[in-house]
């Protein structure tokens, strides 16, 4: 079975650009996750979705942060305008939702650039 | 302010001896924890977990303690193993959220051959 499928994998952009890093989840998983791995904070949760669904952005860092779920197997994590501090490994991740934990699968990452 | 902490970003240890990392958190909501293990271009990839119900777990040559008093956990590894090398990221989860974890920053663990 495919995994998490992240693109790019590699990424680099010129400060002030629109970047647009997509993920798609494994099939009949119905929780995605985006996080961010810096040095300094490790990995930091983003945002979440549930069934296509946000129910968590509290770890969005600006409104130049967004990011979109249009159906189950497809995600996109978009920065505009893009900053020098946007420079960081970008995980998508997913996973079964239930009541009890279920495991999360990451996806190889991408890494961003900003120049 | 970060909940989770794993306070040593670096660690050797020699092939065949023990590696122990430790994770310490804050908020005593937390009920579940996890280890991940993350190799250099790809995805961290869960090893190991351990509810707070519990303070011991092992699963082969890896062995989670938990520490409720003292809020802290750690992961052994016994005998180390050069392909045991990574970063490895303690997580957390507050009770009643079934999906959401907080990571620490990782401890890179490299095992000398």
């Amino acid at each position: 079975d495919a995994g998490v499928i992240q693109s790019p994998r590699h990424e680099v952009t010129e400060m002030g650009q629109e970047v647009t890093l997509r993920c798609k989840p494994i099939s009949g998983h119905n929780s995605l996750f985006w996080y961010r791995q810096t040095m300094m904070r490790g990995l930091e949760l983003l945002i979440y979705f549930n069934n296509n669904v946000p129910i968590d952005d509290s770890g969005m860092p600006e409104d130049r942060f967004s990011a979109k779920m249009p159906n189950a197997s497809f995600s996109t994590l978009k920065i505009q305008p893009s900053e020098p501090r946007d420079s960081a490994v970008y995980f998508c991740a997913s996973s079964r939702s239930g009541n009890s934990y279920n495991e999360q699968f990451f996806g190889p990452g991408t890494r961003l650039t900003v120049l | 302010d970060q909940q989770v902490k794993q306070n040593s970003p670096s660690l050797s240890v020699q092939e065949g001896r023990i590696s122990i990392l430790n994770c310490d958190y804050t908020n005593s909501m937390f009920d579940y924890f996890l280890w991940y293990k993350k190799y250099p271009a790809e995805g961290p990839t869960f090893l190991i977990s351990i509810s707070s119900i519990k303070d011991k777990n092992e699963d082969g040559r890896f062995t989670v303690f938990l520490n409720k008093s003292a809020k802290h956990l750690s992961l052994h590894i016994v005998p180390s193993q050069p392909g045991d090398s990574a970063v490895y990221f303690c997580a957390a989860r507050v009770s009643g959220s079934a999906r959401q974890l907080t990571f620490g920053s990782g401890t890179q663990l490299t095992v000398l051959p």
